[in-house]
């Protein structure tokens, strides 16, 4: 069964750096989110993609975040200078076009942590 | 954010039995709504959807049921098995044909389904 898969699963990295999480999505879908889950808490929306653009983003996705789908396969989100608060683990997901759009299917996730 | 609450942290029942997990919303607008299972350190599983078109969908050993004059929707698992144990999100979203568009979550629902 197509999945979506996501790497790498668990990623530490210092406070200011840069990081890049990667999502491959399943085959035929043309949609993608990120969302994000903090320990604890809901998972949040953070952002969707689809036709090479950003469709809705929400208030958490700032100007530190970005998103690409650098090629036919792969999504990427982008954190430019990460804070302790961005350690989450961090879902992708991908849902197919027209009427079942709404049904999203995750990755993984990758488990930032921030120091 | 409380757009999608559910209430109940865990629940416990015994196998064979009927497991009941409730959830609520407060944003009319929504109209379309998943259910999703997570194990520990994997994403969110699909299971069910609804519509708000329909009081009722049923797959296999899940039912959910929407009361949109009550905003309140509910998945039924019977019979629960051992294997059901896992934490239960409730997601909303508005309907819209060939667009992208975020979940919104509730909090989850930890189910022990005891043998």
């Amino acid at each position: 069964e197509p999945e979506v898969t996501q790497t790498p699963s668990h990623q530490v990295t210092q406070m200011g750096q840069e990081v890049i999480l990667r999502c491959v999505p399943i085959s035929n879908h043309l949609y993608f989110y990120w969302y994000r889950q903090i320990l604890g808490q809901k998972v949040e929306f953070l952002v969707s993609f689809y036709n090479n653009e950003i469709s809705e983003k929400s208030e958490i996705f700032d100007d530190q975040f970005s998103v690409e789908r650098p090629d036919g396969s792969n999504f990427t989100l982008k954190i430019r200078s990460t804070k302790l608060e961005d350690s989450a683990m961090y879902f992708c997901a991908s849902s197919e076009g027209g009427l079942l759009a709404e049904t999203q299917y995750f990755g993984p996730g990758t488990r930032l942590l921030v120091l | 954010d409380q757009q999608v609450k559910q209430n109940s942290p865990s629940l416990s029942v015994q196998e064979g039995r009927i497991s009941i997990l409730n959830c609520d919303y407060t944003n009319s607008m929504f109209d379309y709504f998943l259910w999703y299972k997570k194990y520990p350190a994997e994403g969110p599983t699909f299971l069910i959807s609804i519509s708000s078109i329909k009081d009722k969908n049923e797959d296999g050993r899940f039912t959910v049921f929407l009361n949109k004059s009550a905003k309140h929707l509910s998945l039924h698992i019977v019979p629960s098995q051992p294997g059901d144990s896992a934490v239960y999100f409730c997601a909303a979203t508005l309907f819209s044909s060939g667009s992208a568009r975020q979940l919104t979550f509730g909090s989850g629902t930890q189910l022990t389904v005891l043998p």
